[in-house]
């Protein structure tokens, strides 16, 4: 069984420009979630794809934006990077509606300069 | 939604028995409790989760007050692979699946 994997696992950007990161999520799984790390900080939600339709969103402004694939990877886009943006990018996989476990990846290190 | 309460930090010695508490004040009927954890420079890892009743897995037990009020993460042998950011989180069955709200959690430190 493959886990939920993560790319890049380090990524170093300027103000302005745009990052795209990739999750694949575990096999089985078709739900994908989205979260930012702040240094210090626990993880925030940014949003949620359930069968390639996003089905929920946290506090975070348009730029911030996803797809999820069908064969349920996904991508999380950023556009117009600040400097706030810098963060750990979390991925997490799980099935179905019932409120049980989520997989996470390691995690993108985004970093903007 | 629901918030918890959790000490920043908490100590232990290895091999020995440790209870994280945390206090969730406003938990509604249908809230589960569920914790994770994550270790230095890993993603959150489920633990446990719990709706009622007292739960035990492999990695650990939750107790569960009567009131709902507060739970108990607890792991009957600390070892130094457990040294970590344990997080308490509510999560409603009808919200979003993937919406775990986490809040800043419990630094547990494990000495050998």
């Amino acid at each position: 069984e493959t886990g939920v994997t993560q790319s890049p696992t380090h990524l170093i950007k300027t103000r302005g420009q745009q990052v795209t990161l990739r999750c694949s999520s575990q096999s089985g799984h078709n739900t994908v979630s989205w979260y930012q790390q702040a240094l210090g900080q626990g993880p925030q939600f940014i949003f949620q794809y359930y069968r390639e339709e996003e089905n929920g969103r946290g506090n975070f402004p348009p730029r911030f934006s996803g797809l999820q694939f069908p064969n349920y990877s996904s991508e999380l886009n950023v556009n117009a990077l600040e400097l706030d943006d810098s963060a750990l990018y979390l991925c997490a996989s799980s099935f179905g509606a019932s409120p049980g476990e989520l997989f996470f990846g390691e995690g993108s290190r985004l970093t903007v300069l | 939604d629901a918030k918890t309460t959790q000490p920043n930090s908490m100590e232990s010695n290895e091999e020995e028995p440790v209870h994280l508490p945390c206090n969730h004040s406003t938990i509604s009927g249908t809230d589960y409790i569920h914790w994770y954890r994550q270790l230095p420079s890993q993603g959150p890892e489920y633990v446990i989760h719990g709706l009622t009743s007292n739960v035990n897995n492999r990695m650990a037990s939750l107790a569960i007050a009567e009131d709902r009020k507060s739970s108990t993460l607890i792991l009957h042998r600390a070892t130094l692979r457990d040294a970590a950011v344990y997080y308490c989180i509510l999560r409603d069955p009808g919200g979003s699946q993937g919406n775990l709200i986490f809040g800043k959690g419990t630094k547990l430190s494990v000495k050998p």
